[in-house]
């Protein structure tokens, strides 16, 4: 059964980079069925998918295209985690974050527990 | 992008009672080749992260009450709720993964009337 677990500061300034890490177990970050997913929530935005990364013989990383200039999704095979860094940050970046697997076709599960990020001085 | 749309916002139904929320996709998310429909209802719960109860547009995820059951195909899809318990109060999503980005509808909430 595979499980994620988030981490990262809640708190981040304006301008300044976003970072999480997604540590799974369970499964690995390698594995040539599953993707490797981070979304966030706010009440402006709604249910928003960001982007993810798999290994499909070579790594492959989509984005949305709201934020594709400032974000990286970023697999780590010795840590079987990956991680959410989102660039120069605005107050519009807040919001709760959370890492997801999705196999195959692609719903959604299992998700890690979230992290609530505000983007503030 | 595909778009998605549920309705009602918002729902009061009473306990034991059927409640019904629809979902309707800005372009179809049926599949030909497999005749599947790209379709998943999750339902969340406040501080907690979403959970997938229905895939395929009406399979049940394994442990879900079978009091939950989705229908619909193409463009439109409904999830129904056969005798609301108290446990059921949530937000409930529908999302496609026929293509990327996948999409969300923006929640319907789930409260006892």
């Amino acid at each position: 059964q595979v499980q994620l677990q988030q981490s990262g500061p809640g708190l981040v300034k304006p301008s300044q980079t976003l970072f999480l890490t997604c540590d799974i177990s369970g499964d690995s970050v390698s594995s040539n069925r599953a993707a490797w997913n981070w979304f966030r929530q706010s009440p402006s935005r709604g249910l928003e998918w960001l982007g993810r990364t798999h290994f499909r013989s070579k790594w492959f990383h989509e984005y949305a295209q709201s934020v594709k200039s400032r974000i990286i999704i970023n697999p780590d095979t010795s840590k079987n985690q990956f991680s959410l860094q989102l660039r120069s940050v605005t107050p519009e970046d807040t919001a709760v974050y959370y890492c997801a697997l999705s196999n195959g076709p692609g719903w959604f599960d299992p998700w890690g527990q979230g992290t609530l990020v505000t983007v503030s001085s | 992008d595909i778009v998605m749309t549920q309705s009602p916002d918002s729902l009061a139904v009473s306990l034991g009672e059927r409640a019904t929320i629809n979902c309707k996709s800005s372009q179809s998310v049926l599949y030909s080749s497999n005749k599947k429909n790209y379709l998943a209802w999750y339902q969340q719960k406040p501080g907690q992260p979403p959970k997938v109860i229905i895939y395929w547009a009406s399979t049940r995820e394994s442990g879900v009450p079978d009091r939950f059951s989705g229908s619909g195909s193409g463009t439109d899809f409904t999830l129904t709720i056969s005798s609301l318990q108290a446990e059921d109060v949530a937000v409930y999503y529908c999302q496609q993964y026929y293509d990327t980005p996948s999409s969300f509808g923006q929640g319907t909430k789930l409260e006892i009337k």
